[in-house]
């Protein structure tokens, strides 16, 4: 079955910890998107990408960094700079013309927690 | 004032009952609408699509925008159990904006 996989489901980062959530999509999708799901503001995006070997900053970008360098996979790294990270990361992808009439397609899920 | 507002919830009906969620914006460039239904510790998942103005109705469900208005809603009919889960509303322009909705969390009842 094509989909989107997001690993671990649960993670706990220390204070200081940088970590890295994964992110891998088999449905052959050029676009990849990360978001951050807080309770009462909805979905905020934190990096895109179109291509592989690109990437663009979204909203909330600041204290995260991503790569792309296969199509299938685009993990999210959560610096030490994020000041607070404890969240629900939400990865996505698209097609160029599912994403018009179709929107996204979303993984499971990652539960990060600063302990 | 936000770009997209959806009733805050929770909302709590009988089985059985009418639902109908609501979301209102604010970008008048805003063309392609839908419903995201997330069921907790979960992605979410798309429910219903419209594009521009008028109704669409897939089984139980009935997705309604109204442009004039900036106000698109969605109703569920025979509610149940199973349809207990937080649903998003979200929406995009013909370029690069696509803005969801904070949320509503449903529950219904048996």
């Amino acid at each position: 079955d094509g989909g989107i996989t997001q690993s671990p489901k649960y993670l706990f980062r220390k204070e200081g910890q940088n970590v890295t959530l994964s992110c891998e999509q088999n449905l052959n999708h050029d676009a990849m998107y990360w978001y951050r799901q807080d309770p009462g503001q909805g979905l905020r995006l934190i990096y895109y990408s179109q291509i592989v070997n690109d990437f663009q900053k979204g909203d909330i970008a600041e204290g995260y960094s991503v790569s792309r360098e296969k199509k299938e996979s685009f993990p999210l790294t959560v610096t030490s700079a994020q000041k607070n990270p404890t969240a629900f990361y939400l990865c996505a992808s698209s097609s160029p013309v599912d994403r018009v009439t179709y929107g996204y397609t979303f993984g499971s899920g990652t539960r990060l927690t600063v302990v | 004032q936000k770009e997209v507002e959806q009733d805050p919830g929770p909302l709590s009906v009988p089985e059985g009952a009418i639902v109908s969620l609501n979301c209102t914006y604010s970008n008048s460039a805003f063309q392609y609408f839908m419903w995201y239904r997330q069921y907790s510790r979960k992605g979410p998942e798309l429910l219903m699509y419209t594009y521009s103005s008028g109704n669409k109705e897939d089984g139980r469900f009935t997705a309604q925008v109204d442009k004039s208005s900036k106000y698109i809603s969605l109703f569920i009919r025979d509610s149940q159990p199973s349809d207990s889960a937080t649903y998003l509303c979200a929406m995009r322009d013909y370029g690069q904006n696509f803005v969801f909705g904070p949320g509503t969390r449903l529950s219904v009842l048996p």
